[in-house]
């Protein structure tokens, strides 16, 4: 079955400073790989998405992830974080042959100190 | 994601009433996903519909809860008899195609029940 773990429950990092959230899958052939972030009160908007091809995906405000097939990993980069970015952020795996269920892992919650 | 409308927004109910909350999908789309959020907790797929037909509703409970995507009109999510377990953040998620295509999802602002 898949599954989805996001190690890290909370993050702290310095305004300016890198970051980086990760997440694994467990999964036998190559997954669809989604990165999402929520506000607090708020939807969940999409940062990024893996489907094939370069393994480095870029995404929205900033952010970029990169797939690992021998690690079962697809975790979260940005190389300098703002304040604004202090949130929840959701891995997930997309649904494959048989199933029709988005994955998500139970999130990690990033704070930025100024 | 803002074009996935969810009302309402916040629903406060008391134990033993009903929970009616409603989904319209972005323009388009005609594929429609449940998810559940517990406090702490990642989201939980509950179902998906498409127009007229319920796909896979292998993560709803057995009981008291319902769902529907008719064809005219918005999805809704439909609770009885709501116990203070129920309250959660219901997150609706929609898709222009087949869900089984690894397309993406777009979810809406999401409808936060309490149950008192």
């Amino acid at each position: 079955a898949q599954s989805v773990t996001q190690p890290d429950i909370h993050i702290t990092v310095s305004e300016g400073a890198s970051l980086e959230l990760r997440c694994n899958y467990s999964y036998g052939a190559t997954p669809y790989l989604f990165w999402y972030v929520q506000s607090p009160g708020q939807g969940l908007q999409l940062l990024l998405k893996y489907f094939s091809g370069d393994t480095l995906v870029q995404g929205i405000k900033g952010f970029e992830a990169e797939f690992k097939r021998s690690q079962s990993s697809f975790n979260l980069r940005k190389p300098s974080v703002h304040w604004s970015d202090a949130a929840e952020y959701f891995c997930a795996v997309g649904p494959t042959s048989g199933t029709y269920k988005y994955i998500f892992g139970t999130g990690t919650r990033l704070k930025v100190l100024a | 994601n803002a074009g996935v409308m969810q009302n309402p927004r916040h629903l406060v109910r008391r134990r033993g009433q009903e929970a009616r909350l409603r989904c319209s999908p972005m323009k388009g789309h005609s594929h429609v996903y449940w998810y559940r959020q517990l406090p702490e907790e990642g989201l939980k797929f509950m179902v998906y519909l498409q127009k007229e037909n319920i796909i896979d509703e292998s993560g709803m409970p057995k009981e008291r809860f319902s769902a529907e995507f008719p064809k005219e009109g918005p999805s809704i999510l439909r609770i009885q008899q709501v116990v203070r377990g129920d309250s959660a953040a219901y997150f609706c998620a929609s898709s222009p195609m087949e869900g089984r295509s690894g397309n993406t999802i777009y979810f809406g602002e999401g409808s936060w029940l309490t149950v008192v």
